[in-house]
């Protein structure tokens, strides 16, 4: 089982759609990630995040640690957003790194 | 800043060459990281330096990979020999702290290819 799962795998949704992608983990975590790649490849650091909530324009993510789980919403949905969207937990530790989900293949139709 | 600049940004070979990757970190960040990304792995972390000192590096699949970093601004991973089966794209990221809530800067990646 990897320590890091993200659903659903691939998501299509018409522009304006309210989106919600999930990510759940099986470690104690001290933080988590959220990482936009475009279809070009270039990734983007979207939010880092070990508690509560984070607002960035359209863009929400949550994390219930107790839960582990973290949801990635998008209000208003635009073509633009059409991108993968991969969930990574930085694990406990001084030295602790990265482990990285799948990541969500979303695509927005205008 | 320019941000994190990788070299080349695409590289064929064949088997049995000798690939080196460049990576030149945003300039006051102490982390940086190396990863893969295939289709059927997704992303992997390969290696991370803190201040040019490699921390972990249980990421990286085999002895024919090796990284260094000599300096504070510039970084190689490097493949020999290499395989077809290390065609993936590699990514180089960095930040300021490892433990704190910082972001990490990727770099564009750069798409190796084995024949």
């Amino acid at each position: 089982k990897n320590e890091v799962e993200q659903s659903p795998q691939n998501l299509t949704a018409q522009e304006g759609e309210f989106i919600t992608i999930n990510c759940s983990y099986s470690v104690g975590i001290s933080a988590l990630h959220w990482l936009q790649q475009h279809p070009g490849g270039g990734i983007v650091s979207l939010f880092m995040l070990s508690s509560g909530k984070k607002k960035h324009g359209r863009l929400i993510a949550t994390i219930n640690i107790q839960e582990k789980h973290s949801s990635l919403h998008i209000t208003a949905s635009h073509p633009r957003d059409s991108a993968v969207y991969i969930c990574a937990v930085l694990g406990l530790g001084a030295n602790s790194k990265l482990t990285f989900g799948k990541g969500i293949t979303l695509s927005v139709r205008p | 800043d320019a941000g994190v600049i990788q070299s080349p940004r695409h590289e064929v070979t064949e088997m049995g060459q000798e690939v080196t990757l460049r990576c030149k970190p945003i300039s006051g960040h102490d982390y940086l990281f190396w990863y893969r990304q295939t289709m059927m792995r997704g992303l992997e972390l390969l290696i991370y330096f803190n201040n040019n000192v490699p921390i972990d590096d249980s990421g990286m699949p085999e002895d024919r990979f090796s990284a260094k970093m000599p300096n504070a601004s510039f970084s190689t991973l490097k493949i020999q020999p290499s395989e077809p089966r290390d065609s993936a794209v590699y990514f180089c990221a960095s930040s300021f702290s490892l433990a704190g809530l910082n972001e990490q800067f990727f770099g564009p990646g750069t798409r190796l290819t084995v024949l």
